[in-house]
């Protein structure tokens, strides 16, 4: 079983809110990605990490932003939410020769829904 | 430039059945596949993958995969569907070549498995 968490499952805000959508693991791993996820549609890389102070955007462009001042910690926060938004966030890690290469390892994710 | 392409968005069977969910992709290098699987509510957790040795490849679950170079495909299948089957299923492939790290890795849209009893 994959020890990497996320919060909040569900979130329902207002426009113009400040959110963020914690997401940790316990595995030691030192690559972390968010995916942005759509129904009908295929997991879209937004941010990745390779290791604490590494950052990187990914395929899809978000206008959210990322940390890594911890190994275990990846934080996403969005300044000011918009309905635009709304969709569903995985969080994921890997290790070692991870990545493609192995496997990543998912949370269950943080839907988020902007009114 | 890689693509995923996979085949039917919904894919019904019954149960006992042989499910089948079809994966296509293209890669300018032989490239490295996967299949994951979504239960409701969950996250991805991969079923198996393919890296460039056997050809066929068992995962979890009693499912099992081909890669076939000349059909570049790697189609999903397990001989007899089980209730506890009916989730989401990605497939995703990767460029070798890409340096590692999720950012070579590019997914399908995904195929929902549903199982009539």
């Amino acid at each position: 079983e994959a020890d990497i968490y996320q919060t909040p499952r569900y979130l329902v805000i207002g426009t113009g809110k400040k959110i963020t959508l914690e997401c940790s693991q316990t595995m030691g791993h030192d690559k972390m990605y968010w995916y942005q996820q759509d129904p009908g549609m295929e997991l879209h890389l937004i941010h990745y990490s390779y290791g604490v102070n590494s950052t990187e955007k990914g395929d899809l462009s978000s206008e959210s932003t990322v940390s890594r001042i911890r190994t275990e910690h990846f934080p996403l926060t969005l300044e000011s939410a918009r309905p635009s938004h709304t969709s569903q966030y995985l969080c994921a890690s890997s290790g070692g020769s991870g990545g493609p290469f192995g496997e990543l390892f998912f949370g269950e994710g943080s839907r988020l829904t902007v009114l | 430039a890689q693509s995923v392409t996979q085949l039917g968005s919904h894919v019904s069977v019954s149960e006992g059945a042989l499910v089948l969910l079809r994966c296509n992709y293209s890669s300018s290098v032989p490239p490295y596949l996967f299949w994951y699987v979504q239960y409701p509510n969950q996250g991805l957790q991969l079923l198996l993958k393919y890296t460039s040795a056997a050809t066929l490849v068992k995962g979890i679950n009693g499912f099992e995969a081909e890669f076939k170079k000349s059909e570049t495909s790697f189609h999903l299948t397990k001989p007899s569907a089980h209730m506890s089957d009916a989730a989401e299923y990605f497939c995703a492939v990767s460029d070798p070549g890409s340096g590692g790290g999720a950012d070579g890795l590019t997914f399908g849209k995904g195929t929902h498995l549903i199982i009539q009893p």
